[in-house]
């Protein structure tokens, strides 16, 4: 079965930099979420999206934008690098519907980000 | 918003020993799900369980609704199940449908 993909696996940046990571949910998920987890950490969520609209936010930063494009495919963008983003992004997806959440999360591998 | 509160923090079994994993939450949940995260990092989906009783091979899972609580067990543990066990879940209402999660039980098993 098809699972969530996550772009790139490891990415290393350094301080002041910008970087973009991309997901693709699984077919027919009409829902994707962020999440950011620290070492040591439990994951935190960022932020999701229904049918390409912005459905939720949580502690993200103002340095970090994301959108969800017609392909379903989203992208968290991510700028002026700082030590402390240095984590694990997970990308996650489902079939909710807006709001719903009583379906589950299908995470991707994750993508490991470092900042030097 | 929601709380979630996992018991213990750590464990430490040998080869071959059973165990049983607390997941604790504040509120009524729409979803509750436990997780895998290997020594990659990658989270492994264990179980989908907002209530009921599960079995998947060696795992099965229990939420009761009603009390607030989750248990996952874990039977005749092997060296790969070694990693952290996070549960995780979503709340009513304000809080969508993103998923908070415990701190998770980290399990080492030994051979």
């Amino acid at each position: 079965a098809a699972g969530v993909i996550q772009s790139p696996r490891h990415l290393i940046k350094e301080k002041r930099e910008t970087a973009t990571l991309k997901c693709y949910p699984i077919p027919r998920h009409d829902t994707v979420y962020w999440y950011q987890q620290g070492p040591g950490q439990d994951p935190q969520f960022l932020i999701s999206f229904y049918e390409k609209m912005q459905s939720d936010k949580g502690s993200i930063p103002d340095r970090f934008s994301a959108q969800q494009f017609s392909d379903y495919h989203s992208e968290l963008n991510m700028s002026s690098l700082e030590l402390g983003d240095s984590a694990l992004y997970f990308c996650a997806s489902s079939a909710n519907g807006f709001g719903g959440g009583d379906q589950p999360q299908h995470f991707g591998d994750g993508t490991r980000l470092s900042i030097l | 918003g929601i709380q979630v509160e996992q018991s213990p923090p750590d464990l430490i079994l040998q080869e071959g020993a059973n165990s049983t994993l607390r997941c604790n939450f504040s509120d009524s949940v729409n979803n509750l799900q436990w997780f895998h995260q290997n020594p990659w990092g990658q989270l492994i989906n264990l179980f989908y369980i907002p209530s009921g009783t599960k079995q998947n091979g060696r795992l099965s899972a229990t939420t009761v609704a009603t009390e607030r609580y989750s248990l996952l067990y874990i039977s005749s543990s092997q060296t790969t199940d070694s990693g952290v066990y996070f549960c995780a879940v979503v709340g009513p209402g304000a809080s969508g449908s993103r998923l908070t999660f415990g701190e998770g039980t980290q399990l080492t098993v030994n051979p």
